[in-house]
């Protein structure tokens, strides 16, 4: 069975940096893409960043281009997010999600329950 | 960007009813649409991939249809269980998008 655990959210001061990590079991983890996708407090879903299953490619929202940083270990079946200069827009959940197919174009597949990242002073 | 645009917002509909909810996108997509599940204090749920293909393990009663800009989700019986909030999303190109989502509630 998939499964993704997410951890690493917790309350952060606004500038300040959190690291998100996604382990991965019941799949090949190195061969599909990762996603992460968030949602505000009673907002809707919003893409956030892509990587491919190599880590050779990756993909941001321009919201936080050049802020966050999506990476993957491979070895450890473990994805991350890491996230800079945080604002207090950038409060929501965060989920992890596999891609359903090879390449990104078979939706996702959100099997963990999510972590929750506040900025706030 | 590519917007997607979900209609109607909200519904409300009795066990039995037949549901449809239907995704534009601002411009063509080709099937590279998926449709999700979400319900309260959950992740989504992934329920049809390229336009129309049905994820494993989702009944048979979501149906997915549309081509280019229109496309529909259709439950053709609704069951109690399938209140929640329901998402489209394209495939298509980066930034990837979401619909506002439609939620539905059973009466």
């Amino acid at each position: 069975e998939v499964q993704l655990l997410e951890s690493g959210g917790g309350l952060v001061e606004p500038g300040g940096s959190l690291r998100l990590s996604c382990e991965g079991s019941g799949f090949t983890f190195r061969s599909y893409g990762m996603t992460w996708v968030r949602q505000a407090p009673g907002k809707g879903l919003q893409w956030v960043s892509v990587i491919s299953g190599s880590g050779g490619s990756t993909y941001y929202a321009d919201s936080v281009k050049g802020r966050f940083n999506i990476s993957r270990d491979n070895s450890k079946n473990t994805l991350f997010l890491q996230m800079d200069s945080l604002r207090v827009e950038d409060t929501a959940i965060y989920y992890c999600a596999k891609s359903a197919g090879r390449g990104y174009v078979y939706g996702w597949e959100f099997r963990g329950q999510g972590t929750q990242v506040t900025v706030s002073s | 960007d590519i917007q997607m645009t979900q209609s109607p917002s909200s519904v409300s509909a009795s066990v039995g009813d037949r549901v449809t909810i239907t995704c534009r996108a601002s411009q063509g997509i080709g099937s590279w649409l998926a449709w999700y599940q979400q319900k309260p204090g959950k992740a989504p749920k992934l329920l049809i991939y390229a336009a129309f293909s049905l994820q494993s393990g989702v009944p048979s009663r979501f149906n997915g249809s549309g081509s280019g800009t229109d496309f529909t989700l259709t439950i053709s019986s609704l069951q109690r269980e399938d209140f929640g909030t329901y998402y489209c999303q394209q495939a298509n190109s980066f930034p990837i998008t979401f619909g506002q989502g439609t939620r539905l509630d059973i009466k």
